[in-house]
């Protein structure tokens, strides 16, 4: 079955440094998406991406954060300087025609 | 903004007991979908209900929207320990531009003792 993938499973990095969190969709997969889920709360988007270009962002999503689809496989997620506050597991997802949303397995960011 | 809320926010059970988790929404939604994330995983997606008042069943599990498709029910009957996780419902806005924007409610932590 086809799954989104998404690495790394875990970065740790230092406060002020810059992330970029990657996503592989499903191949044939036309929204793409970013949430993130800090400990023991609930998944909350962030960003979603429609033909090269954000489609809707939520609050949460300032000028620190990016996205990008560089070639015709990956998408990202980039934080340009980490805040403390920004560790967590932070979830990319795809969908095609259907409505249906399938998620990766997650990067779990921690920031020091 | 929308807003989904779900309750409760954790459900301990023994195994064989049913289990009931409810999600209601401030606004009216085009569809839900439920997910179950086990611990330490991420949210694998369950079903989508898209009709007012529909009613879908999988094995055990038996989902429902609301008749004003702002609320909905996953009832699981006689629990089992690999049920156990957290359960999410999201909500997908009615009208408007989204792309398929989720929103997601708290979750309900289930825990069955075997």
């Amino acid at each position: 079955e086809p799954e989104v993938t998404q690495t790394p499973s875990h970065q740790v990095t230092q406060m002020g440094q810059e992330v970029i969190l990657r996503c592989v969709p499903i191949s044939n997969h036309l929204y793409f998406y970013w949430y993130r889920q800090i400990l023991g709360q609930k998944v909350e988007f962030l960003v979603s991406f429609y033909n090269n270009e954000i489609s809707e962002k939520s609050e949460i999503f300032d000028d620190q954060f990016s996205v990008e689809r560089p070639d015709g496989s990956n998408f990202t997620l980039k934080i340009r300087s980490t805040k403390l506050e920004d560790s967590a597991m932070y979830f990319c997802a795809s969908r095609g025609y259907k409505n249906i949303q399938y998620f990766g397995a997650g990067t779990r960011l921690s920031v020091l | 903004g929308q807003q989904v809320m779900q309750i409760p926010q954790y459900q301990h059970v023994q195994e064989g007991e049913d289990f009931t988790t409810y999600c209601n929404s401030s606004t009216t939604l085009s569809n839900i979908q439920w997910y179950k994330q086990r611990p330490g995983g991420h949210p694998v997606f369950l079903i989508q209900l898209v009709k007012s008042g529909e009613v879908k069943k999988q094995k055990r599990l038996t989902f429902q929207f609301g008749e004003a498709k702002k609320n909905s029910s996953l009832h699981i009957t006689a629990t089992q320990t690999t049920d156990v996780g957290t359960y999410f419902c999201a909500g997908g806005p009615r009208g408007g531009t989204s792309y398929g924007k989720l929103t997601f409610g708290q979750g309900t932590i289930l825990t069955v003792h075997p």
